[in-house]
């Protein structure tokens, strides 16, 4: 049963601490997407990439938020230095468009706590 | 500006009712989505439409392209369908690109 994979699932720090993401997206899947579901805003992209390069981060804050994928097996999200307003569930998602379906399969979510 | 309006926000309904959320968009799209978010936080995809009409199971999604409409229906309803449905857009490529989403419609099913 493929599915996506995040770790880890619930997270809680400190303003100003380093919070590292992963995700492991469904094998043969080159599309990665992250997305961010808050009380008031809801849920928003911040990122994706196809065949590990990005292709759009512009709902990312730059100057906090980073992502990257090392590998076609592993995506991370990182916030240094975290603030309150960071706090969320961050949902990594993934596809292989153009092979049948387009559909996007999501992951579990990571609830970040920033006290 | 939002770009996709979703109606009703919250709905109560009794089991057995025929549900249908809707969902208006301001934009030209690729496709639409409609998503689950089960009680538990999980989020899975129910349909992805570019045109007409999908079915699976209970659950109906139909798209008016000229419109900028589109409704997702559920028949006979259950108390397992209670959750949020959320819809979502496209603007390329199908499911090849990041959505952008609506508010989502809490939808309960009593007993």
């Amino acid at each position: 049963d493929a599915r996506v994979t995040q770790t880890p699932r619930h997270k809680v720090t400190e303003m100003g601490q380093e919070v590292t993401m992963r995700c492991q997206p469904i094998l043969g899947h080159n599309t990665v997407f992250w997305y961010r579901q808050t009380m008031m805003q809801g849920l928003e992209l911040l990122a994706y990439f196809r065949n590990r390069a990005p292709l759009d981060d512009s709902g990312m804050p730059k100057d906090r938020f980073s992502a990257e994928m090392p590998d076609a097996t592993l995506a991370t999200l990182k916030i240094q230095p975290s603030e309150p307003r960071d706090s969320a569930v961050y949902f990594c998602a993934s596809a292989r468009p153009g092979h049948g379906t387009d559909t996007q399969y999501f992951g579990p979510g990571t609830r970040l706590t920033v006290l | 500006k939002n770009e996709v309006e979703q109606s009703p926000q919250n709905l109560t309904a009794q089991e057995g009712e025929f549900i249908t959320i809707n969902c208006s968009y301001s934009v030209g799209i690729s496709a639409l989505h409609w998503l689950q978010q089960h009680p538990g936080g999980g989020i899975v995809s129910l349909f992805m439409l570019s045109s007409g009409k999908k079915k699976h199971g209970r659950l109906i999604a139909t798209i008016n392209i000229q419109e900028k409409h589109s409704s997702l229906h559920i028949t006979a309803s259950h108390p397992r369908d209670s959750a949020v449905y959320i819809c979502a857009l496209s603007f390329s490529g199908g499911g090849a690109d990041g959505l952008t989403f609506g508010k989502g419609t809490h939808l309960i099913i009593q007993p």
